[in-house]
């Protein structure tokens, strides 16, 4: 089955200490996010891909990072991670902008920060 | 600046109950509303998506309504089911040149046998 696949599901790190999370599908879809999900809170937006091109919403701090090598794969690098940083992070694609379709969601990474 | 509500933050109900599961926002711009679920530790499921031209949309048990002039939608789930205990999340979509969803804190609903 077509799908949004995130690895690992689970991530510990240390304070300070870099660390990649990865998201695939095979859906084909243009677009890519990543959004932050803390405990009891609304997935919130960092940044997405439309095809090669990234787009940052303005409040998405520098320590967050993005790759998407090809249309498959994308990473999310977070460069110094802080204790406010632990959260689900939500991958998910469309197929395009427009908002005539949905967007399919991954099961997330659950990242604990010690 | 888009801001998506959800009442109530938690229901419980017992089996074979008929729920709405309400949703505001704030700006009638809208593009679409989509509703989610969100089962424990895991992601979301999209549910039923309504454009801003539509009025509602019907999935199984499902029917969501929009009424963009009164910036409300809400879910009603027929004969509820242990199964469908979960998260429910709104999604409000903006274009602001891509489909931007900002997303409501969802209502925690419990269905007990």
């Amino acid at each position: 089955d077509a799908m949004v696949i995130q690895n690992p599901r689970y991530q510990v790190t240390q304070f300070g200490k870099p660390v990649t999370l990865s998201c695939s599908q095979t859906l084909n879809h243009n677009v890519m996010y990543w959004y932050q999900q803390k405990s009891s809170q609304a997935p919130k937006l960092l940044f997405h891909y439309y095809d090669k091109d990234f787009n940052n919403e303005a409040d998405t701090p520098d320590n967050f990072q993005s790759r998407r090598p090809n249309t498959s794969f994308c990473f999310l690098d977070i460069r110094s991670p802080g204790l406010g940083d632990a959260a689900m992070y939500l991958c998910a694609t469309s197929r395009d902008r427009t908002g005539r379709e949905t967007q399919y969601f991954g099961p997330g990474t659950r990242l604990l920060v010690l | 600046k888009q801001e998506v509500t959800q009442i109530p933050a938690a229901l419980s109900v017992p089996e074979g109950e008929n729920l709405v599961l309400n949703c505001s926002f704030t700006d009638s711009a809208i593009y679409n509303l989509q509703w989610f679920r969100q089962d424990p530790g895991k992601g979301l499921t999209s549910l039923l998506l309504i454009q801003s031209s539509q009025r509602e949309q019907t999935s199984g048990r499902l029917n969501a309504s929009l009424d963009k002039s009164s910036g409300r939608s809400t879910l009603y789930i027929a004969a509820s089911q242990p199964g469908d205990s979960a998260t429910y999340l709104c999604a409000g979509g903006r274009n602001t040149g891509f489909q931007k969803l900002v997303f409501g804190t969802g209502t925690r609903l419990l269905v007990s046998p």
